[in-house]
């Protein structure tokens, strides 16, 4: 097992673009998290699956985000109209049920 | 809402010696609380996982333990090496998610 994927690991944009993420679990983890980070903060949580239902979502998250796990494998984050303040470290993380987390290298935005 | 305070913001020791963590959370209904590292512009690496019925767990020089009663668990490490230099954080794990400190920053100096 590889451990968690993500791609890509730098994205720049300019400012009202769309992006998007993928990350790609531990095959055999049915709960996928991401999460956002930004310099010298820890992470803040997002949102949620366990399989393919998307249990939980931050307020954190506006209608600019969305993100989808489709057949609970791997997962999609995307972010519509990018703005200067969703710069950031995008972090996923999968786990079986509630045990130990594990994390991906994460995804950079830096939006122009 | 499940909040976690780490002290200190960052600690400097020179290499050999032993030093203590700490994490504080203010809700104690965790399942489980998670210790990791996390070296500049990289994820998050697991060290430890205690779950809510254990005191403690060690691995190699790292022994963490969890007091759910007083919200708080400590992550000691023994005899630092400039290896060990890195961000730390400690998550605790409630209602689905985990809910992460902002980090101690450790250098350790040869």
């Amino acid at each position: 097992d590889t451990g968690v994927s993500q791609d890509p690991r730098h994205k720049i944009t300019k400012r009202g673009q769309n992006v998007t993420f993928r990350c790609d679990p531990i095959s055999e983890h049915n709960r996928l998290y991401w999460y956002r980070q930004t310099l010298g903060q820890g992470p803040e949580f997002l949102t949620y699956f366990q399989n393919e239902a998307q249990l939980e979502k931050s307020r954190l998250l506006s209608d600019r985000f969305s993100a989808e796990r489709p057949k609970g494998s791997f997962s999609t984050l995307e972010i519509q109209r990018t703005e200067q303040g969703d710069s950031a470290m995008y972090l996923c993380a999968s786990s079986w049920d509630t045990g130990e987390l594990f994390f991906g290298e994460g995804s950079r935005l830096t939006v122009l | 809402k499940q909040e976690v305070t780490q002290i200190p913001a960052a600690l400097s020791v020179p290499e050999g010696e032993n030093l203590v963590l700490n994490c504080s959370f203010t809700d104690s209904a965790i399942y489980n609380l998670q210790w990791f590292r996390q070296d500049p512009g990289k994820g998050l690496t697991s060290l430890l996982l205690i779950q809510s019925s254990q005191r403690e767990q060690t691995s190699g020089r790292l022994n963490a333990s969890l007091d759910k009663s007083s919200g708080r668990s400590t992550l000691y490490i023994a005899a630092s090496q400039p290896g060990d230099s890195a961000t730390y954080l400690c998550g605790g794990a409630n209602a689905g998610k985990s809910t992460f400190g902002d980090g101690t920053t450790l250098t350790v100096k040869p």
